[in-house]
């Protein structure tokens, strides 16, 4: 079965920066695309950034663009999201998910809360 | 960027009912348009792709329909588990965007 587990959510201060993870399994990581995708508190689904399967091709929203970097370890199935500058619009649960196009498959979320 | 909306954006239905929710977008993405259903707590499902190719595993009362600007997405006999928000997403172009979301609630 396809599994996607993220971590690294907790509270941070605004400005800060946080890493989030993405453990897969299930399918053969280093062939696909993966990407996050995020929904604030209360509002709809807002795709943030998606990866090339060797890293070579990363894209994001413009809203984050900049302080946000999103990477991959393809020897650990891992994806990664690297937040920095973190203000309030940034507060939201992140999934990662299985896919640069359309999202086959979804973690469960990490949630990031922005607060002093 | 391009934009969608989905109407309505609130449904009430009953358990087997048909319904029916609209995804209109900015500009045409040909058939490159995916639908969602969201269930509070859960990770976001992924119904429908290229618009009405269904997805291994999702039961067949979820039917996509659409190209260019206009889409809907159709559930024959809603079932428990079809409560919920449901999410149409483009990916014709970056950034992917997707609809506001149309949630089904209980009658």
């Amino acid at each position: 079965d396809v599994q996607l587990v993220e971590s690294g959510g907790g509270l941070v201060q605004p400005g800060g920066s946080l890493t989030l993870s993405c453990a897969t399994s299930g399918f053969i990581f280093s062939n696909f695309w993966m990407s996050w995708v995020r929904q604030a508190p209360g509002k709809g689904l807002e795709w943030v950034a998606n990866i090339k399967q060797d890293g070579s091709e990363k894209n994001y929203v413009d809203s984050v663009r900049g302080r946000f970097t999103i990477s991959r370890d393809n020897a650990k199935n891992s994806l990664y999201l690297q937040l920095s500058s973190l203000g309030a619009d940034d507060m939201a649960v992140y999934y990662c998910g299985y896919g640069g196009y359309f999202f086959n498959y979804w973690g469960q979320g990490t949630l990031v809360t922005v607060s002093s | 960027v391009i934009w969608m909306t989905q109407s309505p954006s609130l449904l009430s239905a009953s358990t087997g009912d048909r319904v029916i929710i609209s995804c209109r977008l900015s500009q045409g993405v040909g058939t490159s348009l995916a639908w969602y259903r969201h269930q509070p707590g859960k990770a976001p499902e992924l119904l429908i792709y290229a618009a009405s190719t269904l997805q291994s595993g999702v039961p067949s009362r979820f039917t996509g329909s659409g190209s260019g600007t206009d889409f809907t997405l159709t559930i024959n006999s809603l079932q428990s588990e079809d409560f919920a928000t449901y999410y149409c997403q483009q990916y014709y172009t970056l950034p992917r965007t997707f609809g506001p979301g149309t949630k089904v609630e209980i009658k």
